[in-house]
């Protein structure tokens, strides 16, 4: 597996409350992603990263923010969870925008009670 | 905006049995790859096609890219028990440029042994 390390793995939290989910990679790929999945709706992009400081928004970003100062770390943030955002959550990386393979971290499940 | 679509969403199999899984996309793909999720698990990548009318084997796996570059399928042949799974394709658009990869939402396979 590539070196992809999220954390926490699982997170149980009350709503209105913020949470930080973080992503660690040791290959050096320039891309990241945060995907969210829910049943019946696949992989969902909600940020993504394609150097430090600079991301842009996927097709599920509100109510998400993220950050990346080094090429190693990125973070998703949600600012006040909501119970809609109760999901699974994955991290991918890729070496290049367009036609490489993207490499998932282990995920985080989180619960917003 | 671009929108991948997969059917079946779910496929029961008796062991032995073949599998197919069919993706469509709303808009021209630059390419398409495919990933498998077991359960528990997170997407592993499997393969990527880029050619119009690509077709790739891997063992008993034969993976097709429509003549159009707007589809694309995943056929198993003989199915066993380790083949259970998720199946997702995604796609990325060539209207579009950047680095979104646009999931399905996966065809969830069961195999009775």
């Amino acid at each position: 597996d590539a070196g992809i390390t999220q954390s926490p793995r699982h997170k149980v939290t009350e709503t209105g409350t913020p949470v930080t989910l973080r992503c660690h990679q040791t290959e050096n790929h320039r891309y990241m992603y945060w995907y969210r999945q829910d049943p019946g709706h696949g992989l969902r992009l909600i940020h993504y990263s394609y150097g430090v400081k600079d991301t842009d928004k996927g097709e599920v970003s509100d109510g998400y923010s993220v950050s990346r100062s080094k090429t190693e770390d990125f973070l998703l943030t949600l600012e006040s969870a909501t119970s809609s955002q109760t999901s699974v959550y994955f991290c991918a990386i890729s070496l290049t925008a367009s036609n490489t393979e993207a490499f998932f971290g282990q995920g985080t499940r989180l619960t917003v009670v | 905006g671009q929108q991948v679509m997969q059917i079946p969403q779910y496929q029961h199999v008796q062991e032995g049995e073949d599998f197919t899984t069919y993706c469509n996309s709303s808009t021209t793909l630059s390419n398409i790859q495919w990933y498998k999720q077991r359960p528990g698990g997170h997407p592993v990548f499997l393969i990527q096609l880029v050619k119009s009318g690509e077709v790739k084997k891997q063992k008993r796996l034969t993976f097709q890219f429509g003549e159009a570059k707007k589809n694309s399928s995943l056929h198993i042949t003989a199915t066993q028990t380790t083949d259970v799974g998720t199946y997702f394709c995604a796609g990325r658009s060539e209207e579009t440029s950047g680095s979104r990869l646009t999931f399905g939402e996966g065809t969830q396979l069961t195999v009775n042994p």
